[in-house]
């Protein structure tokens, strides 16, 4: 079974500045999908991000882009101009290219201060 | 986009009683859903898979019996809670694929929150 692994449980940063969430996942396959999702205090499921392992080139969306690392098993996230609205709890997911269910890691409680 | 409806949003029933939860894709057709359960502070965990027209697949350590899952329509999964205890309430979140081979992300719901006093 797939792993997804956040070692971080919680993170801060100032408005305006940049911050990286680290994931890390473990798998046997070669391609497959992999998510970051925001999940606010209503706790409604945001799709933040999503990276197709067979691509090379790092997903980018707007203030959010990821580092992808498919050899080391690393997808982080990096938001940059970190807004308050950003605050939240985020997940990276993983799931197979057949179709399977997400995958969920911990999560990383992000706090962005004033 | 994608929009998956999910009802009620917050429920508080009494023990011993059975709730149910309803899921709809309400501008596509869902040839696969899911639900989670969350409880406070932590992840999304699987429960179960349901597939329109045939039985759902239930994670390990779930009861299928407690959780009944129904997949009638390409729009409409339910989960049912059978004589609901304390230690079932939790945030459920069910979620909706258009095609389970194709790169399309999972379509979340908002959630149910479950009390059962």
């Amino acid at each position: 079974a797939q792993t997804v692994t956040q070692s971080q449980p919680e993170m801060s940063v100032q408005e305006a500045e940049t911050v990286t969430l680290s994931c890390t996942y473990d798998t046997s396959e070669s391609d497959y999908y992999l998510f970051w999702y925001k999940q606010p205090p209503s706790r409604q499921m945001i799709l933040v991000i999503r990276q197709e392992a067979y691509k090379q080139q790092n997903a980018t969306e707007n203030r959010f882009s990821v580092n992808f690392q498919k050899a080391a098993k690393s997808f982080s996230l990096k938001i940059s101009d970190s807004q308050l609205g950003d605050a939240a709890m985020y997940f990276c997911a993983y799931r197979n290219y057949s179709g399977y269910a997400l995958n969920f890691g911990k999560g990383t409680s992000l706090l962005v201060t004033p | 986009g994608a929009v998956v409806s999910q009802h009620p949003s917050w429920v508080i029933c009494k023990s011993g009683t059975s709730v149910k939860i309803e899921c709809r894709s309400l501008d596509f057709q869902a040839t696969t859903m899911f639900w989670y359960r969350q409880f406070p502070k932590q992840s999304l965990m699987l429960m179960a898979t349901s597939n329109e027209g045939s039985k759902a697949t239930y994670e390990q350590g779930v009861e299928k019996d407690k959780f009944l899952i129904n997949h009638a329509s390409l729009t409409l999964s339910t989960l049912t809670v059978t004589s609901a205890h304390p230690e079932d309430s939790s945030f459920y979140i069910c979620s909706a694929r258009y095609d389970s081979y194709s790169n399309q992300p999972q379509h979340f719901g908002d959630g149910t929150r479950l009390s059962i006093l």
